[in-house]
């Protein structure tokens, strides 16, 4: 069964970049397309964007400009970075497997980890 | 974008009970609609898709309803173990959009 962890620092300062990544375990990371989602506090999930194991990307529109999805294939890996970070950013960041058929529908997601963005 | 309005926010339940959530979007979203459970520090589960498929090993006591723009996830004879955070997903459009959630609560 295809698994999922987010990895990254839990505090990021004003203005800085947010870096995550998602290691894949149980399957490959060819073929599917994989995900960031995030959930502020005491708030709904946004989704943020996938990417194709090929490089190809799909972001939301409200990121756009800061946020860059990009795959390691060779580590089996796939990590996020936003720019320009407020406190707005503070969230849950969850990574999911999705699905190429369903226009990138979340099937397999990882437990989140907690991104704090404070001075 | 596709706004979701779910709801409730919050319920509780007895074991044995019927529990209806609610998911409806601003425009028609045809069958686009998934469901998800989580429960805390755990990932989430994808329990229904395309509105009313049951995702493979999910009980059947769960199920979904809904076409166009109002869905709805059903739990039939609620158990103890379904106490969880419930939301909706739609992927007619992008960019994909989630419900506020439903936590579930099991006296």
């Amino acid at each position: 069964q295809v698994q999922l962890q987010e990895s990254g620092p839990g505090l990021v300062k004003p203005s800085e970049t947010l870096s995550l990544t998602c290691t894949v375990s149980g399957g490959s990371i060819s073929s599917y397309y994989w995900s960031w989602m995030r959930q502020p506090p005491g708030k709904g999930l946004e989704w943020i964007g996938y990417i194709y194991y090929s490089g190809t990307t799909n972001y939301n529109p409200s990121l756009k400009g800061r946020v860059t999805i990009s795959v390691d294939t060779s580590k089996n890996q796939f990590s996020l970075k936003l720019s320009s970070v407020t406190a707005a950013d503070t969230a849950v960041y969850y990574c999911a497997r999705s699905l190429i058929a369903a226009a990138g529908t979340p099937d397999y997601w990882g437990q989140g980890t907690l991104v704090t963005v404070s001075s | 974008e596709t706004t979701l309005t779910q709801s409730p926010a919050f319920m509780s339940a007895t074991p044995g009970d019927k529990v209806n959530i609610s998911c409806k979007a601003s425009q028609d979203i045809d069958d686009d609609m998934n469901w998800y459970q989580q429960k805390p520090g755990e990932a989430a589960i994808f329990i229904i898709q395309e509105a009313t498929t049951l995702v493979p090993g999910i009980p059947p006591r769960f199920s979904g309803s809904g076409y166009g723009t109002d869905f709805t996830l059903t739990i039939n004879n609620i158990e103890s173990e379904d106490a969880a955070y419930y939301f909706c997903l739609q992927h007619d459009n992008f960019p994909l959009t989630f419900g506020q959630g439903t936590k579930l609560e099991i006296k």
